[in-house]
């Protein structure tokens, strides 16, 4: 069974872009989740889908940053326009959240350079 | 913020056991107490997770104090391989199901 896959596994861009990172939950995951470690802070969350549906986007920093989960298969966060303080790596996660699959899998994560 | 606390680091020899705590003394009743590590710069990596009843499973045991307010995990034989940051996290399974990172532990198994 494949895991959950991220997609880029590194991305360097300029400030000002704007960068798109995708990730393909396990199949049949419904519960998928962005995580995000900035340079030398902990794992941070951002939020949570319940299939196409945002559950929880509390710790969504700013409006620069988009997520989507259209169809409520893959997601993509989008950060517009890219400012230095979103380097990090960006980690997604899924699970079931029945019986005992409540535990989450996460991705190996997007490294992200603004520079 | 984080609800638990763990040491920074620990070092375990090889083929030893290696036990690492955990404190969580404001756990509510309905909150679980889950274990991942992050091995180098990879992803995070479910190890067990447990309510209130000791639990092991193919990589670990979890022993949970009977008060709940904190619990050990417990590597029976541990590789090089297990090197890695251990984070001990109280999970409500209800809302958001949103993990709490703290800092973790630091274990470094030697030769």
């Amino acid at each position: 069974e494949a895991g959950v896959t991220q997609f880029p596994s590194h991305s360097v861009i300029e400030k000002g872009q704007t960068v798109t990172l995708r990730c393909d939950p396990i199949s049949g995951h419904d519960n998928l989740y962005w995580y995000r470690r900035v340079m030398g802070k902990e794992i941070k969350f951002l939020l949570h889908f319940v299939k196409e549906s945002k559950q929880d986007e509390s710790g969504m920093p700013n409006n620069r940053f988009l997520a989507e989960r259209t169809g409520g298969t893959y997601s993509t966060l989008k950060v517009q326009p890219a400012e230095l303080e979103d380097s990090g790596v960006y980690f997604c996660a899924s699970s079931l959240l029945q019986g005992k699959g409540t535990e989450a899998f996460f991705g190996q994560g997007t490294r992200l350079t603004v520079v | 913020d984080a609800k638990t606390t763990q040491p920074t680091s620990m070092d375990c020899a090889e083929g030893r056991a290696a036990n690492l705590p955990c404190n969580h003394s404001t756990i509510s009743g309905n909150e679980y107490v889950y274990w991942y590590r992050q091995i180098h710069s990879q992803g995070p990596q479910y190890i067990i997770h447990g309510l209130k009843n000791n639990e092991t499973n193919e990589m670990a045991s979890l022993i949970i104090t009977e008060d709940r307010k904190s619990s050990t995990l417990i590597l029976p034989h541990a590789t090089l391989r297990d090197t890695a940051v251990y984070y001990c996290i109280v999970r409500l399974l209800s809302g958001t199901y949103k993990y709490i990172f703290g800092t973790g532990t630091r274990l470094k198994v030697l030769a």
